[in-house]
């Protein structure tokens, strides 16, 4: 089974701060997925990653893809109220054919 | 509007009751999904359906019984319902069904209690 950790869990942080989500595996995915959850809501898809070493941008956003397809990082500049959420990462491919493995999550609190 | 709509939001019944949840998509997709997510927030996929085919069975008691009449519905009837099944269970939808580069499109979410 494919697992994928997610660090930190928690993240506490005040308005104008950066901050690093990581999500690693000792598995290789075929791509890596970041959603936001809202309370009472669905995930929401951000971005996905499929390229080794690929890099995407989203407004204050930076996702990032291991050259080996086994890890990703979610960076966030300058975080604002507006960011706080849940963020999951969830790999794709490998023995996760045909769905998707979520990490554990990440609670984001960003205090004005 | 284009979405994945699942129903109800809310659910409260007793213990060995027998309940279904009902989710649509207009996206077009070809593949659903049912998640559970737990205390935690942990999402785990129960299962996946492509083209009204059961695709994914994932060691899910069989007191869960997924049923798609077609591929813009997937609907989970739950027997028996356990205090263990309390949770919010999400319907998705992605296009294609290896759904590598596909994002899901998630509902909202039924958070069901058993009491």
């Amino acid at each position: 089974t494919q697992l994928l950790e997610q660090s930190p869990q928690f993240l506490s942080i005040q308005e104008g701060e950066n901050l690093t989500v990581y999500c690693n595996s000792s598995s290789v995915f075929s791509s890596l997925q970041w959603y936001r959850q809202e309370p009472g809501e669905g995930p929401v898809l951000l971005v996905t990653v499929v390229t080794g070493g690929e890099v995407k941008k989203l407004k204050r956003l930076t996702f990032q893809f291991g050259d080996a397809r086994k890890d990703s990082s979610l960076h966030i500049t300058a975080a604002q109220p507006g960011d706080t959420g849940l963020y999951l990462c969830a790999g794709a491919g490998g023995t996760s054919y045909g769905k998707l493995t979520f990490g554990q999550g990440t609670i984001l609190t960003v205090h004005p | 509007d284009t979405a994945v709509s699942q129903t109800p939001k809310y659910l409260v019944t007793q213990m060995g009751n027998d309940k279904s949840i009902k989710c649509e998509q207009n996206l077009g997709h070809d593949t659903m999904y049912w998640y559970k997510q737990d205390s935690k927030k942990f999402l785990k996929i129960m299962f996946s359906y492509n083209n009204k085919e059961l695709i994914i069975n994932e060691t899910v008691p069989n007191r869960f019984s997924p049923k798609s009449p077609d591929k813009a519905h997937l609907n989970l009837h739950i027997n028996s319902l356990e205090l263990g099944d309390s949770a919010v269970y999400f319907c998705a939808s992605s296009q294609g069904y290896a759904g590598a580069n596909y994002g899901y499109t998630f509902g909202s979410g039924t958070r069901l209690t058993v009491v």
